[in-house]
């Protein structure tokens, strides 16, 4: 069955600095990944997506995300954090139903805690 | 941008009775919802999937008797939980997707916390 795994409950990274959010796979066949995240009060918004291509995939809010084959991992990335960056960030795969029907399968949220 | 509301934010009930909760597009037609629950440290679990006008599919191990889902408009799903028991204490969150966009365009309501006492 696809699942994802987010291993860590929060992460905590100063403004400005780089942030690594991180997300590990498991499915059959060829995955598609993608990246959610919810600010507080408000509902998961879609951040990018893995499906084909490049393995770097850029997305909103200057965020991007490396698909790792060998590793079977989606880190989600930034450059440089900002303080709005504070959220929490789920990772989710597709899983194809034998019915053709396609759910995203979620993983257990990131917390993201910038600091000033 | 899309935006989905629910309704109540937070609602707590005692055991046996049933609470509804109502899931609004309120400026796209939604042709598909998706109800989801959340569990404390855990992932969001889709529950059931509805199409408006159409009876709504359930995810296995989801019951079907005791999560009513009814989507009989383009901006409205309810979700009633029959005769609830503490275990049903969730976070709920209904999503919705229009048609002709792909599965994981979806627009993600900020959610429902249910408590049963």
């Amino acid at each position: 069955a696809q699942s994802v795994a987010q291993p860590e409950d929060q992460v905590n990274v100063a403004e400005g600095n780089p942030l690594t959010v991180k997300c590990t796979y498991s499915v059959s066949g060829n995955p598609y990944l993608f990246w959610y995240v919810q600010y507080p009060n408000r509902g998961l918004q879609f951040l990018l997506k893995y499906i084909t291509g490049d393995n770097l995939v850029k997305g909103s809010y200057g965020f991007e995300a490396e698909f790792n084959k060998s590793q079977t991992s989606f880190h989600l990335k930034k450059p440089s954090a900002l303080v709005s960056d504070s959220a929490l960030y789920f990772c989710a795969v597709r899983a194809l139903m034998n019915t053709g029907f396609q759910k995203l399968v979620f993983g257990t949220g990131t917390r993201l805690l910038v600091s000033p | 941008g899309a935006v989905v509301s629910q309704h109540p934010s937070w609602v707590i009930c005692k055991s046996g009775t049933s609470v509804k909760i109502e899931c609004r597009s309120l400026d796209f037609q939604a042709t598909t919802m998706f109800w989801y629950r959340q569990f404390p440290k855990q992932s969001l679990m889709l529950m059931a999937t509805s199409n408006e006008g159409s009876k709504a599919t359930y995810e296995q191990g989801v019951e079907k008797d005791k999560f009513l889902i009814n989507h009989a408009s383009l901006t409205l799903s309810t979700l009633t939980v029959t005769s609830a028991h503490p275990e049903d204490s969730s976070f709920y969150i209904c999503s919705a997707r229009v048609l002709g966009t792909s599965f994981y365009e979806q627009y993600f309501g900020p959610g429902t916390r249910l408590t049963v006492t």
